[in-house]
């Protein structure tokens, strides 16, 4: 009963490299999610896809790229990572229903930039 | 503003306590409310959803008010296991199921 995977789950980068966070669900959940949550500050919102080769930004886009090929996997790219995207990063999925939908998340991942 | 304000805490109560926990929203189109818990370091699991007649599971029990725009939760009987961060979580009108969480508010039960 895996529900959200990441990976990795933690990874140190210097500045200005890149890398790619890798999201899996096997709930067949429509939509899909990436937050970042910093000390002091609620889970916000990076980008989100409705379905499969769709995505759309959230409420902090920038410097952060997506992409769903697959509807099961949803990648999270840092093109030329900066010291302020150390972060905890969560991945999350839900079905597409109105109502009390939950958003079912992964355990996430520790990034740190230096 | 924030969208979803809490008291950061921390709540420090012994177990047996009843504690309290406050939580504010500023859009008036919000259509769902949630309580979630995050266990440190680990990932926000949902706690209960909020109706606006109230709501108990246990020990736990929800309260709405719309008119107010504030939203609670009373955990009765506290046990150390319910040491965590609340995180009061809004879901707002938009067609991908948007949240907006509050920063959540911080309880440790003590022996």
């Amino acid at each position: 009963n895996a529900g959200v995977t990441q990976t990795p789950k933690f990874r140190v980068l210097k500045t200005g490299q890149s890398m790619t966070l890798l999201c899996a669900q096997d709930m067949n959940h429509e939509y899909m999610y990436w937050y970042r949550q910093d000390p002091g500050m609620g889970l916000r919102l990076i980008h989100y896809s409705v379905g499969e080769g769709t995505t759309a930004k959230g409420e902090v886009p920038d410097g952060y790229n997506v992409s769903r090929l697959k509807k099961q996997n949803f990648l999270l790219g840092l093109e030329s990572a900066a010291p302020s995207q150390t972060s905890v990063y969560f991945c999350a999925s839900s079905p597409p229903r109105r109502g009390d939908q939950p958003q079912h998340f992964g355990d996430g991942t520790r990034l740190s930039i230096l | 503003r924030k969208e979803v304000e809490q008291d950061p805490g921390p709540f420090n109560v012994p177990e047996g306590a009843t504690v309290a926990f406050n939580c504010t929203y500023s859009n008036s189109a919000s259509q769902s409310f949630f309580w979630y818990r995050q266990d440190c370091r680990k990932e926000p699991k949902l706690l209960m959803s909020v109706y606006s007649s109230g709501n108990e599971d246990g020990r736990f029990t929800a309260q709405l008010n719309r008119a107010s725009q504030y939203i609670s939760l009373l955990i009765r009987d506290s046990k150390l296991s319910d040491s965590a961060t609340y995180l009061c979580v809004v879901r707002v009108s938009g067609g991908y199921n948007k949240l907006i969480f509050g920063a959540g508010t911080r309880l440790a039960v003590h022996p």
